[in-house]
């Protein structure tokens, strides 16, 4: 089946530090990925569309000037959260459209917590 | 607005103790429903994908429903194995992209 790894699994950072997460999909190729971050009894909500060489849509409330995303090719997506702060902690999990199903089934990395003192 | 609600909000069972676990939505079409598993500190794992209503689908202990308004994910003679967060989603027609907009779960507990 289609698999989507991430890096880290778990982060800790100071306060005012960037931290990158990587999302990869192992065994085909994605021409778009989600990012979703998830509270604690929460549901998973859609952070950001990446799509493979251009510009990442945002949801609405999403700062994109703090959540960079890069979709550099058709395996990675990368986001990296700037000048991050206590309330960024959470559950980031990324997902990869598998791009041959024209039903658009997504799979989900791991996910990575970051917390941030 | 689109949306999907999930119920019960927690499930226990005894082994062996078969239920369903509802997933209503609005949507102003429906592409797809989809059902996934979570495990704690784990991210989602596909179970089925659901696109028109009347479709059923089937994988071990598991059989997912869907009608005009709402699905339906049937566990038969659980395992404890089977204690996971059951996340509903939908895909809706004519949506930029291709976001699921996800029901907030259902948390299942299976007891020996």
């Amino acid at each position: 089946g289609a698999v989507v790894s991430q890096h880290p699994s778990r982060v800790i950072c100071k306060s005012g530090t960037s931290v990158k997460i990587e999302c990869r999909s192992l065994d085909f190729q994605a021409t778009t990925m989600f990012w979703y971050r998830q509270f604690p009894k929460q549901s998973l909500m859609l952070m950001a569309t990446s799509n493979e060489g251009s510009k990442a849509t945002y949801e609405q409330g999403v700062e994109k000037d703090k959540f960079l995303i890069n979709h550099a090719s058709l395996t990675l997506s990368t986001l990296t959260v700037t000048s991050a702060h206590p309330e960024d902690s959470s559950f980031y999990i990324c997902s990869a459209r598998v791009a041959v199903n024209s039903y658009n089934e997504q799979f989900f990395g791991p996910g990575t917590r970051l917390t941030v003192l | 607005e689109d949306q999907v609600t999930q119920s019960p909000e927690a499930l226990r069972l005894q082994e062996g103790e078969s239920s369903s676990l509802n997933c209503s939505y609005t949507v102003s079409g429906l592409r797809g429903l989809f059902w996934y598993r979570q495990d704690p500190g784990k991210g989602p794992e596909f179970l089925f994908t659901l696109y028109s209503a009347g479709e059923e689908k089937e994988k071990e202990r598991l059989k997912a429903t869907l009608t005009k308004k709402e699905s339906f994910l049937h566990i038969t003679a659980p395992k404890p194995e089977d204690s996971a967060t059951y996340l509903c989603a939908v895909q809706a027609l004519g949506q930029a992209g291709t976001a699921l907009i996800f029901g907030k779960g259902t948390t299942l507990s299976v007891s020996s």
